[in-house]
């Protein structure tokens, strides 16, 4: 099992830029997540999913969209990149019946520079 | 709402040191809570997880306690070693309908193990 992955590993985008984070998965969790995680600010919920198909807003939902097209797969994408989202981004996944009893799975992370 | 809160936000003691940090929380409304550690430019790792009908959970020099009905949980690290250096996070999991999908997460103790 590789756990959780995520692509790429760092970028650099100049204001304005597009761009998509993938997340992948190969332990058929029904939930996956994205945070950001800035100084001082904590771990922060952008959007989560429940199942294929379905997606949520988390508390810093604004300027990402994500999409859950394949269960094992969960993208986030900034249509116009700014500088106040340079942060490191971070999946996440866990399975349905182990939601009150198993712990959640972190991918290593994706560093992103705005310029 | 569900806050959770780690007291210091960083702490420095010398190699052989025991040491206990610190998570409490608001509501006691909780499936479990989960320990974390993450290092410089990383990912998390899960380190021990309580389910809230526990009291304790022990990982070699790790040991971490939960009071549910006071809201408070603390890790208690044995020997400590400079590799033991990393910031350390708590995070619950909500039991509320509605809540339970998302993990709230303390926002770390930053620890130094010297030499």
């Amino acid at each position: 099992n590789a756990g959780v992955t995520q692509t790429p590993k760092f970028r650099v985008l100049k204001t304005g830029q597009s761009m998509t984070l993938l997340c992948a998965q190969d332990m058929n969790h029904e939930y996956m997540y994205w945070y950001r995680q800035d100084p001082g600010m904590g771990l922060r919920l952008i959007h989560y999913s429940v199942g294929e198909g379905t997606t949520a807003k988390g508390e810093v939902p604004d300027g990402y969209n994500v999409s859950r097209l394949k269960k094992q797969n969960f993208l986030l994408g900034l249509e116009s990149a700014a500088p106040s989202q340079t942060s490191v981004y971070f999946c996440a996944s866990i399975s349905l019946r182990g939601l009150a009893k198993t712990a959640q799975y972190f991918g290593p992370g994706t560093r992103l520079l705005v310029l | 709402k569900q806050e959770v809160t780690q007291i210091p936000a960083a702490l420095s003691v010398p190699e052989g040191e025991n040491l206990v940090l610190n998570c409490s929380f608001t509501d006691s409304a909780i499936y479990n809570l989960q320990w974390f550690r993450q290092d410089p430019g990383k990912g998390l790792t899960s380190l021990l997880l309580i389910q809230s009908s526990q009291r304790e959970q022990t990982s070699g020099r790790l040991n971490a306690s939960l009071d549910k009905s006071s809201g408070r949980s603390t890790l208690y690290i044995a020997a400590s070693q400079p590799g033991d250096s990393a910031t350390y996070l708590c995070a619950v999991r909500p039991s509320i309908p509605g809540g339970s999908e998302k993990l709230v997460f303390g926002k770390g103790t930053k620890l130094t193990v010297n030499p």
